[in-house]
């Protein structure tokens, strides 16, 4: 089974701190994103990446920036948090290999809050 | 810009009985994949079933099965002999074809109730 780890489940950071949420994937996917999820709006892509130390913007990139230097890896940045990034973050990764119907494998969130 | 609307915020069904979730979406493409996604209280997303764009045949996965109907935009699932695990968001999402990294496009969610 692909597993798909993001490194905290809960965290509660200040205004203006910068922010890092992690997400490891054991599956050799390609294909890595980030997404926002809130109530009454469902989810939305901020950010994914295709291979390594590329990105592409998603739908609602403002605030945020990416990396990623290892295939496994894909860091969501916060560069300095503000109140209305508080959300919950999940992380998904896929593969192209078997073809573009391929689901993509999410972790099991982040809840961030921003004091 | 592609878009997906549930229009159902929040469905109850008995348990054993059948319901079906809503969905249509937007888009210019001739070229696209359609899924169901389950989020229970775990807050995993786990993938309930897809759909081809290019494939007339609606997909099946036991009790859950789509109706699928590309000229209307419409992709709704069918939930048989519900359960109480049944229980949870459903999320609707569009992806473009291609070979492509393209990200999902959600719907806002559909909450479903099992009563027992």
């Amino acid at each position: 089974d692909v597993k798909v780890t993001q490194s905290s489940r809960y965290l509660v950071k200040r205004t203006g701190e910068k922010v890092f949420l992690e997400c490891v994937q054991d599956m050799d996917h390609e294909n890595m994103f980030w997404y926002r999820q809130d109530p009454g709006l469902g989810l939305r892509l901020i950010y994914f990446s295709y291979d390594v130390k590329m990105k592409e913007k998603g739908d609602i990139p403002e605030g945020y920036s990416v990396s990623r230097e290892k295939k496994e890896r894909f860091s969501l940045i916060l560069e300095s948090a503000s109140t209305n990034q508080t959300s919950m973050y999940l992380c998904a990764s896929s593969s192209p290999g078997t073809g573009p119907n391929q689901p993509q494998h999410f972790g099991d969130g982040t809840r961030l809050s921003i004091l | 810009a592609q878009t997906v609307t549930q229009s159902q915020p929040e469905m109850s069904v008995q348990e054993a009985e059948t319901v079906t979730l809503s969905c249509t979406y937007d888009t210019s493409e001739s070229d696209y994949y359609l899924f169901w996604y389950k989020q229970p209280p775990s807050r995993q997303m786990i993938l309930v079933i897809r759909q081809e764009a290019y494939k007339q045949q609606n997909a099946t996965e036991n009790r859950f099965s789509v109706n699928f109907q590309k000229a209307a935009k419409s992709f709704s699932l069918k939930i048989s002999d519900s359960q109480l695990g049944d229980a949870a968001m459903y999320f609707c999402a569009y992806r473009p074809g291609g070979g492509g990294a393209d990200g999902l496009t959600f719907g806002k969610g559909t909450h479903l109730i099992i009563q027992p």
